[in-house]
Parts: C-alpha cells; sequence; structure tokens
C-alpha cells in the first residue's frame, strides 16, 4: 500500500483481555515506532524497530506491553491484561531510514477502548 | 523538564490571515532535528515541515515556515493564508541524535479557522 496501515481502526476490550494490534509500514522502510496518543495529549514513545531488531523499548509501560517485528516489515504490539489506564490511541510509524532528517509516515492508529 | 513546549493549548484564526503557532524545545545536543505535524479530527498525523540544528535557513513549504530561533531554543510553526481545511491539531515534534531517533512530541495546539 501507500502509506502506513494500522488494524483494526477501532478496539473494545475487557479489562483483563489481551489485544493485538498491527501494523503494515511503508514497504522498504527500515524503521517503524509504536507511540501512545492518550486524549488531548501529543504521542508518547513506546518502541522503535529497526528491520527486525528492537533497538529501543524504553517507552513501554509495563511489562504487559510487548511489540515484535519477526521480519523487519509487519509489525504488532501485544498488550496482555488490558487495564482501563491502557485506552489510548495508539499509532505506527515508520521511516526509510533511521536518521535524523528523514521524516516519519504515520497510520490513522488504532483506538483501543478498555471497558 | 519538558522537551517540547507548546503554550498554546488553542487558538483562532480568521480565513486567508496568518497565523503563528508557538514551540519551545529543550535539548543539549548539538544535533537534531525539529518537526512539524498536523493532526486531523480522522486522526493521521501529516508531516509538515522539517528544520535542522545546523540548517541556516528557516524551512518552508509551501504556505508553512517555520521561524527558527536556535538561541532561543524556538520553531514556531507560520501558516499564511489559512484556509478552512487547515483547522485541526498541530504538534511540534524533536529528534535528537542519540535517542534511537524517537520523535518527542509536545502537548499540540488545536487551531480554528473561522470563515
Amino acid at each position: 500500500g501507500a502509506g502506513v496501515s494500522q488494524s483494526p481502526r477501532y478496539k473494545v476490550a475487557k479489562r483483563g483481555q489481551d489485544v493485538a494490534l498491527r501494523c503494515d509500514p511503508i514497504s522498504g522502510h527500515v524503521s517503524l515506532f509504536w507511540y501512545q496518543q492518550a486524549l488531548g495529549q501529543g504521542p508518547e514513545f513506546l518502541t522503535y524497530f529497526q528491520n527486525e531488531a528492537q533497538l529501543d523499548k524504553s517507552g513501554l509501560p509495563s511489562d504487559r506491553f510487548f511489540a515484535e517485528r519477526p521480519e523487519g516489515s509487519v509489525s504488532t504490539l501485544k498488550i496482555q491484561r488490558t487495564q482501563q489506564e491502557d485506552s489510548a490511541v495508539y499509532l505506527c510509524a515508520s521511516s526509510r531510514w533511521g536518521d535524523m532528517n528523514t521524516e516519519a509516515f504515520f497510520g490513522q492508529g488504532t483506538r483501543l477502548t478498555v471497558v | 523538564a519538558q522537551k517540547i513546549t507548546q503554550t498554546q493549548p488553542g487558538m483562532f484564526v480568521q480565513e486567508k490571515e496568518a497565523v503563528t503557532l508557538d514551540c519551545t524545545y529543550d535539548t543539549s545536543d548539538q544535533s537534531y532535528g525539529l518537526f512539524w505535524y498536523k493532526q486531523p479530527s480522522s486522526g493521521e498525523m501529516i508531516f509538515l515541515i522539517y528544520q535542522g540544528s545546523y540548517d541556516e535557513q528557516n524551512a518552508t513549504e509551501g504556505r508553512y515556515s517555520l521561524n527558527f530561533q536556535k538561541a532561543r531554543k524556538s520553531a514556531n510553526l507560520v501558516i499564511s493564508a489559512s484556509q478552512l481545511g487547515d483547522s485541526a491539531m498541530y504538534f511540534c515534534a524533536m529528534r535528537e541524535r542519540d535517542s534511537s531517533y524517537k520523535l518527542i512530541f509536545g502537548s499540540g495546539t488545536r487551531l480554528l479557522v473561522r470563515p
């Protein structure tokens, strides 16, 4: 596809349920980022992949959050035992390279609501 | 300390007029990049403009220009000839060299363009 694709667009989960959010980056993009955006806030960094290697996971809020990108393209963000505070929009972004001035292209996000 | 500060939660501008959205940043790095993104109500983050810390000229992209004042650590976005479609959230973001190239976002400014 032409842009970054995320699925599902909306997800409602019962508290305690596990969820998996998918990101299809732009083909050939080396870098992939996950961000969490709470209502009315700016996105906050969760984790970064360069190809299949997860180089930075310092933003993951707890060990319930896990991300993978096994073949260096599609990535999945998994949240185990969801809590209400996990409710947010989860944004995925990809960049052609990992360098200073390369713009990041964002998907439309997955809005997660934990009830 | 906040890395990116956007002090205007909301702004109004009359259609066809210019508007300046403020952004100040905090970094001890000599090499960094500054970005502005637009987020319409549909949710995707749209890249607008980039300024590198070593760029001597202010960046311009169509109706968007970045007023970069390095000594003051400010990177204000100027939108000229506002259009109704410019109504959206605007985020300033910074990328530092030693930060896995993640973007650090401000809290955003909501711009409403009045007809």
